[in-house]
Parts: structure tokens; sequence; C-alpha cells
């Protein structure tokens, strides 16, 4: 399989904390996304990070690339409880192809 | 902002039936996207449109699917005889090109096939 994996399946943490999710992925990609999906809504876009780039922050959010081991983290800072939702990485092979969806970490940022 | 938007957003519908999944997209974008979300799994590709036409599509996207734009803002995804296997969130989404550019998602039809 070329999709991205997440890890953890589910992260639990205090309002105020850092939130770390890891993605991983198989094969060469053009580029990595990350999207959230607060529970019954659509997916919105995070970042996008292309693979020749190393690092890419917006807000709270920095995303972190390393194609050497064909991972990616997305990291968000003084997390609140309106953070909780799901995030999902989602890569890009070739830039001609339709994104690929990793499971998805579910994240609960506790008041 | 502009969004995406997409109707109806709850669908339920008798197995056999047709149905048809409606959305609009944003209105520069060029690239349209059906995807779907069986409960509590992964976010599944169905199809890609540009240009009036199907850039690709996966192994779900059978001869039971159809998609058309209808006219110059309406993107529609045709189920002909749905199956309870059919039973998902159905996303539609867009871009402004194809490649490195983010995907704008709509909030779903949520689909129940009986």
């Amino acid at each position: 399989s070329q999709q991205g994996e997440e890890d953890p399946q589910a992260l639990s943490i205090q309002e105020g904390e850092n939130a770390t999710m890891n993605c991983s992925y198989k094969t060469s990609i053009n580029n990595l996304q990350w999207y959230r999906q607060n529970s019954g809504r659509g997916l919105v876009h995070l970042i996008l990070i292309r693979s020749n780039e190393r690092e890419k922050h917006s807000g709270r959010l920095r995303v972190t690339l390393d194609t050497s081991k064909k991972s990616s983290s997305l990291l968000i800072t003084a997390s609140r409880a309106a953070d909780t939702a799901s995030y999902f990485c989602a890569t890009d092979f070739r830039g001609n192809t339709p994104l690929v969806f990793g499971k998805g970490t579910r994240l609960s940022v506790i008041a | 902002e502009p969004e995406v938007t997409q109707t109806p957003s709850h669908q339920v519908t008798q197995m056999g039936q047709e149905v048809i999944l409606r959305c609009v997209p944003i209105s520069n974008h060029l690239y349209f996207y059906w995807y779907r979300q069986i409960l509590g799994q992964k976010v599944e590709f169905l199809v890609s449109f540009y240009n009036n036409e199907i850039s690709e599509k996966s192994e779900i996207f059978d001869d039971q699917f159809s998609v058309e734009r209808p006219d110059g803002s309406n993107f529609t995804l045709k189920i002909r005889s749905t199956k309870l296997e059919d039973s998902a969130m159905y996303f539609c989404a867009s871009s402004v090109e194809y490649s490195n550019q983010p995907q704008h998602f709509g909030d779903g039809t949520r689909l129940s096939i009986l």
C-alpha cells in the first residue's frame, strides 16, 4: 500500500500541551498534506509540504518532512479544546495523482 | 471565504434505487473530486474530473457510478443502483490545480442505504 499511516491512532492531552502526530508512507512523494476533520464535518486543509521542503509553519502548527525516512510529523503547540478533531496526512505521489489518505489520528484536548 | 457546498446533508435511499449527490465547487477551481468515507474508516478517492471529463478513477468507481457537470456550477455524483455497502459519507472537493495545491472539501453527504 502506498498510503500514509498516522501514528498514534488516538491521542489525549491536556489543554496547553503540545500534540505530535506522525505519518509514514512507502513510496516517493511529490508532496504531503495534513487535513483536520471535526466530527461530522468535511476535511479542512492545514498545510502542504513539498518533497524538497523540510519544515513548514502555520500559526501553532509545525510540519516536518523527512523523505529519507519517508515520514512527516505534525506538531500543534499550546493545544486548545477546539483542536479536538481527527488529523489525516495525505500523500500526492506523482504530482498528478489523487490524494491518498491515512487512517488518521484522533486528538482529544481536555480543558 | 468561498467554500464547497454539498446537498443534501443526509440522504436515505432504498437499496436498488438511484441517488444523485450534488456539489457546488469553488467558482474559480478547475479540478473536482469525489471521495467517500465509510464510518470509522479512511477517506477513499473515487474520481477526479477536469475539463468535462474524468481524469482518474479508483477501483471503487465502477459502472454503477457516474459524474457530471451539468452546468457551470454543479458537479454531481450518481449511483445508479445503490447497494448496502454504498452507505458512507461522500465528500466533494475542488482545487485550482491538480498538483501541489490544497483540495477544498465540502461537509459531505451522509448516504444511508436501507
